[in-house]
């Protein structure tokens, strides 16, 4: 398996447009979690899925952000409108079996919003 | 609200010394997930400990779990420069089904 993949690597846009970011979990895996990571707040989990479902959405910021999995190979992160402090470094894992072993990590998506 | 801290958050060390690297935490939990996360890349898991008294150990690396006294350490043996990195605790809140992170460890190691 490829691992996590996440796309784009690297999205930079002007504050009050709509951002997404993807993510491509591991084939098998019914956890997919999305943090974001940032110098000040270190890594945050905003919200997770089991089985595409989402559970916990606590630690979504704000309205601006929305998550959906429409199937268990995809899962998007939207922020609408976008502005200067939601730069950071957005990261997907998966897991399966959350908590039975270890979530693996995307490359992560680098979000700079001027 | 489970809090994990870790300590120290920046070591500089040299080559061939040993160090530790703590992680508290605040409530119950019985799993523990230490990751790796190189500059500017992804984390990746060095080793996960699932009971009181679990000991892992991986090349120079070496982790283990007290969960009584809600504390886990990761032992640097003979440090090389390869090993400077950003080193993470996680620990498994299970009843919010959460995992939590450290702040982390900035660890650089001079020859």
């Amino acid at each position: 398996d490829a691992g996590v993949i996440q796309s784009p690597r690297h999205e930079v846009t002007e504050m009050g447009q709509e951002v997404t970011l993807r993510c491509k979990p591991i084939s098998g895996h019914d956890y997919l979690f999305w943090y974001r990571q940032t110098m000040m707040r270190g890594l945050e989990l905003l919200i997770y899925f089991n089985n595409n479902v989402p559970i916990d959405d606590s630690g979504m910021p704000e309205d601006r952000f929305s998550a959906k999995m429409p199937n268990a190979s995809f899962s998007t992160l939207k922020i609408q409108p976008s502005e200067p402090r939601d730069s950071a470094v957005y990261f997907c894992a998966s897991s399966f079996h959350r908590g039975e072993t270890e979530a693996f990590f995307g490359q992560g998506t680098r979000l700079t919003v001027v | 609200e489970l809090k994990v801290e870790q300590n120290p958050l920046f070591l500089s060390m040299q080559e061939g010394k040993n160090y530790t690297i703590y992680c508290n935490y605040s409530t119950t939990s019985d799993r523990l997930y230490w990751y790796r996360q190189d500059p500017g890349k992804s984390l990746e898991s060095l080793f996960v400990l699932l009971s009181n008294g679990a000991v892992k150990q991986e090349g120079r690396l070496m982790a283990s779990l007290d969960t009584k006294a809600r504390l886990s350490t990761l032992h640097i043996t003979a440090a090389v420069h390869d090993l400077s990195a950003t080193y993470f605790c996680a620990v498994y809140l299970k009843g919010a089904q959460k995992l939590v992170f450290g702040q982390g460890t900035r660890l650089t190691i001079n020859p």
